[in-house]
């Protein structure tokens, strides 16, 4: 089946912006989330938006979805060090578990 | 706060012996999740559980099995442990069943298991 995509990799400097992208499989998807994993840890939910949304803020983060083109992206203002991390699309289709992007690795240098 | 704890951090087990991963959450929740972690490979779902005793098969079920006694706990059992199953295995919780309302779903901190 379809996977949900993700680039594997972004390097930035801080203060600068990250901009994360994602495709995801399933225009019904009724939620798609954005999770964030540290080194050596589990994963944790950053933020969420529903499909009937098209743009949700919150403090540093921003996310965008496109419907039609079944696109998230999240971007992250004035990255810091702490920022980087793997960060984690997901959607949820009805009936199913959350359907996992491979991640990309968010590297933020000084 | 949401808790899903999972029994141990590090594991080294033998190629056939038989492994238990446990996992437990404390908010009551109906769905329990299995996800393995491998580099360049992300999540991928191994099981999943929607009630006590209920399991479902998830995208690479081959190898495991799962138990799901009491609403808190859902173990992963490897029955006979196999090199290729060494990785990075992530337990989650989620309150609500089917596509209804918010899923957001709750890890736990990870098992690495190495098979040896």
């Amino acid at each position: 089946g379809e996977d949900v995509e993700q680039s594997l990799f972004l390097s930035v400097r801080e203060g600068d912006s990250s901009v994360i992208n994602c495709t995801y499989t399933d225009s019904s998807s009724t939620y798609l989330y954005w999770y964030k994993q540290e080194p050596g840890a589990g994963l944790q939910l950053l933020t969420y938006i529903f499909s009937n949304m098209d743009m949700k803020q919150d403090q540093r983060l921003t996310v965008l979805l496109n419907k039609k083109d079944k696109h998230l992206s999240l971007r992250i203002a004035d990255t810091q060090t702490g920022d980087s991390a793997i960060y984690f699309c997901a959607e949820k289709q009805a009936g199913t578990a959350l359907i996992f992007g491979k991640g990309t690795t968010l590297s933020v240098s000084s | 706060d949401v808790k899903v704890t999972q029994s141990s951090r590090y594991l080294v087990k033998r190629t056939g012996e038989k492994v238990f991963l446990e996992c437990v959450q404390d908010m009551d929740h109906e769905n329990m999740f299995w996800y393995r972690q491998d580099p360049g490979l992300g999540l991928r779902l191994i099981y999943f559980s929607y009630d006590v005793k209920m399991k479902e098969k998830g995208d690479i079920p081959e190898g495991y099995s799962v138990s799901r006694e009491k609403k808190e706990r859902f173990s992963l059992i490897l029955e006979s442990a196999s090199t290729n199953q060494t990785s990075m295995y992530l337990c989650a919780s989620s309150l609500l069943p089917g596509g209804r309302g918010g899923t957001e779903a709750f890890f736990g901190q990870g098992t690495r298991l190495t098979v040896v």
